[in-house]
């Protein structure tokens, strides 16, 4: 059972550039989000999925777009990548009872020139 | 939406003392609180959670007590150890908010030894 994958852990881009982060899940929950953490900021909220088919934005969702074709993958496109997009980006599931915790991939760190 | 804010934002105990970390929320209809710490390089990691029809709960050397009159709720650990050190995270979740989980600041809790 591997929880939540993200790939890739580490990625350099430069400004202009677009790249997808990879997040799948094993545990058949309906429900996965994207997150970004900046230092002092805590994690916020980009965009979350409560099921196949159906997504929405969070808090900071500019610049990034989200799809759920599957229940298991919910990737996260940067269209055009940005210095201010520079941030650890984590990917979380939650069960579909609502258990109330989040199961957050390892992360990933992305940096743009 | 709702905010969270969470004090202080770095928090330096001997090891063996207590430890205080507290958090607010804005939304009244918030209805569960969990906290999550997250070591260096690691992915946040759920340690304890309280819902609003509980005013305490403890696990071993942590607590979580809530308070939803002043919407404020604080994490304890006691006998603190060097392996406690971290960053600690609260979150509240609303039903104004769609179940998302809103996340304070952080705090950086070193024990020293």
């Amino acid at each position: 059972n591997a929880g939540v994958t993200q790939t890739p852990k580490f990625q350099v881009l430069k400004t202009g550039q677009s790249m997808t982060l990879q997040c799948a899940q094993d545990m058949n929950h309906e429900y996965m989000s994207w997150y970004r953490q900046d230092p002092g900021m805590g994690l916020r909220l980009i965009h979350y999925s409560v099921g196949a088919g159906i997504t929405d934005q969070g808090e900071v969702p500019n610049g990034y777009n989200v799809s759920r074709s599957t229940t298991e993958d919910f990737p996260l496109r940067l269209l055009s990548a940005a210095p201010s997009q520079t941030s650890v980006y984590f990917c979380a599931s939650e069960g579909t009872a609502f258990t109330g915790e989040l199961f957050f991939g390892e992360g990933s760190r992305l940096t743009v020139l | 939406g709702e905010n969270v804010e969470q004090h202080p934002s770095t928090l330096s105990v001997q090891e063996g003392d207590s430890a205080v970390i507290k958090c607010t929320y804005s939304d009244s209809a918030s209805n569960y609180f969990p906290w999550y710490k997250q070591e260096l390089g690691k992915r946040p990691q759920l340690i304890i959670d309280i819902r609003s029809n509980v005013g305490e709960k403890k696990d071993q050397r942590i607590a979580v007590t809530l308070n939803k009159t002043a919407k404020h709720f604080s994490l304890h650990i006691t006998e603190t150890q060097p392996e406690d050190s971290a960053v600690y995270f609260c979150a509240a979740i609303s039903d104004n908010y769609g179940q998302n989980f809103v996340f304070g600041p952080g705090t950086r809790l070193s024990v020293l030894p």
